[in-house]
């Protein structure tokens, strides 16, 4: 297995303009999480599925952006109307349960920078 | 509430020096703690995870971290620092294995 990729691995966009973003994780993963990084932070949690449900939502997260995992395989990350504060870099990982708890394996992100 | 306060935003240390990277996490209920690196560019990846076991745990490429309840820490060691162990280096802790909460970052700069 290759890892979590995604896609685009950058973005550069106007403002008022949807994106979405492509997450495949790694195949035998029942859980996907979406991040958001920006810069000289941690990442800062989003959302989750656990296979095609979405099961938590951060409060933080603008009604502007939605997430989707149909079949419980890929994931996209969709962000309406841009606003320059969305610049950041957008981190998806994967995980499954081992032993005790879950194991989050981390792709390279979409860097998404608005104009 | 959890959280996790990473205390320095910027270590430097010879090469060959002792590595200490600070963490302390706020929760209401025994956690899973993690420490992850981030190289540029890069995703973050998994250096080592205490999950009630073991409170000395020990990771990838050297490095170990520490449970202690009393002073709510998990700080991350290594004795000797390589070069190859510049980046960016991120404590989170989770109480249920759902939400994970991360600081802000430690960057680790090795001076040769």
């Amino acid at each position: 297995d290759t890892g979590v990729s995604q896609d685009p691995r950058h973005k550069i966009t106007k403002r008022g303009q949807n994106v979405t973003f492509r997450c495949d994780p790694i195949s035998e993963h029942n859980r996907l999480y979406w991040y958001r990084q920006t810069l000289g932070q941690g990442p800062e949690f989003l959302t989750y599925f656990q296979n095609e449900a979405q099961l938590e939502k951060s409060r933080l997260l603008s009604d502007r952006f939605s997430a989707e995992r149909p079949k419980g395989s890929f994931s996209t990350l969709e962000i309406q109307r841009t606003e320059q504060g969305d610049s950041a870099m957008y981190l998806c990982a994967s995980s499954y349960r081992q032993g005790l708890s879950y194991e989050q394996y981390f792709g390279p992100g979409t860097r998404l920078t608005v104009t | 509430a959890q959280s996790v306060t990473q205390l320095g935003s910027h270590v430097s240390v010879s090469e060959g020096a002792l590595v200490l990277l600070r963490c302390n996490y706020s929760s209401s209920v025994p956690p899973y703690l993690f420490w992850y690196v981030q190289y540029p560019n890069q995703g973050l990846q998994l250096l080592l995870k205490y999950t009630s076991a073991a409170t000395l745990v020990k990771g990838i490429n050297g490095f170990e971290a520490e449970f202690k309840k009393s002073e709510t820490s998990f700080h991350l060691t290594k004795p000797s620092a390589h070069m190859s162990d510049a980046a960016e280096y991120f404590c989170a802790v989770s109480d249920t294995g759902n939400q994970f909460y991360f600081g802000t970052g430690t960057s680790l700069t090795v001076i040769p």
